[in-house]
């Protein structure tokens, strides 16, 4: 079956630190795979995806993902983290055959000013 | 301003009673979602709709129902059969269906919560 597994489930992290958020998947066909964000109070955003092309994609807010597919994985960087990156973090999986979206469990991140 | 809205923001359910989740989309998306969040567990599908008057169950579907009576809305009842309803639950829309590999966008959530 299709999962999604994400490896830390609290990161927590000084101003202008630098983040990388695990995220593992298993399926064999083709994925679209995805990263949400969900700040306090606020609604699940979409912050990028991964559909076809470069395997490394750019998203809002200077986040960026790299899609290995040879490791099954899509982690998550930042290269400076700020207090307002606060948030739970979710790596999801688009599956080719009947179009489920599968989410990992979140990784809540915590900024330190 | 395009978007999906979910009402109300917090919803108290006594034993026994069913409660209804509004969810409305004027993003003109044919497909709608309702996911359920628990802490630690990520989303969790309840049921879609890929069109007007036709919905399927998803993965946790037991003590919920659905109606699909108008493109842009996606109504959840948590019945009194869903014996653990606290949970904070998502609606989400995307421009077609599952098949077709499109990006779903969420509202911002009804938290319920069992009296």
């Amino acid at each position: 079956a299709q999962s999604v597994s994400q490896h830390n489930h609290h990161v927590i992290l000084s101003e202008a630190a630098s983040l990388e958020l695990g995220c593992n998947y298993s399926y064999g066909g083709t994925v679209n795979l995805f990263w949400y964000v969900q700040y306090p109070g606020q609604h699940l955003q979409l912050l990028l995806k991964y559909f076809s092309g470069d395997p490394l994609v750019k998203g809002i807010k200077g986040f960026e993902a790299e899609f290995i597919k040879s490791k099954f994985s899509f982690n998550l960087r930042k290269p400076s983290v700020q207090w307002s990156d606060t948030a739970e973090y979710f790596c999801a999986l688009l599956e080719g055959s009947q179009g489920n979206l599968i989410f990992g469990k979140g990784t809540k991140l915590s900024v330190k000013p | 301003d395009g978007g999906i809205t979910q009402s109300p923001k917090y919803l108290f359910r006594k034993e026994g009673q069913n409660v209804t989740l509004s969810c409305e989309q004027n993003l003109n998306h044919d497909a709608m979602y309702w996911y359920r969040q628990d802490p630690g567990q990520g989303l969790r599908l309840i049921y879609y709709s890929q069109i007007v008057n036709d919905f399927q169950k998803g993965d946790i579907a037991e003590g919920y129902s659905v109606s699909r009576e108008k493109k842009e809305s996606f109504p959840l009842t948590v019945t009194s059969a869903q014996k653990n309803p606290t949970a904070f639950y998502l609606c989400a829309s995307s421009i077609a269906g599952r098949g077709f590999l499109e990006t779903q966008y969420f509202g911002p959530g009804t938290r319920l919560l069992v009296l």
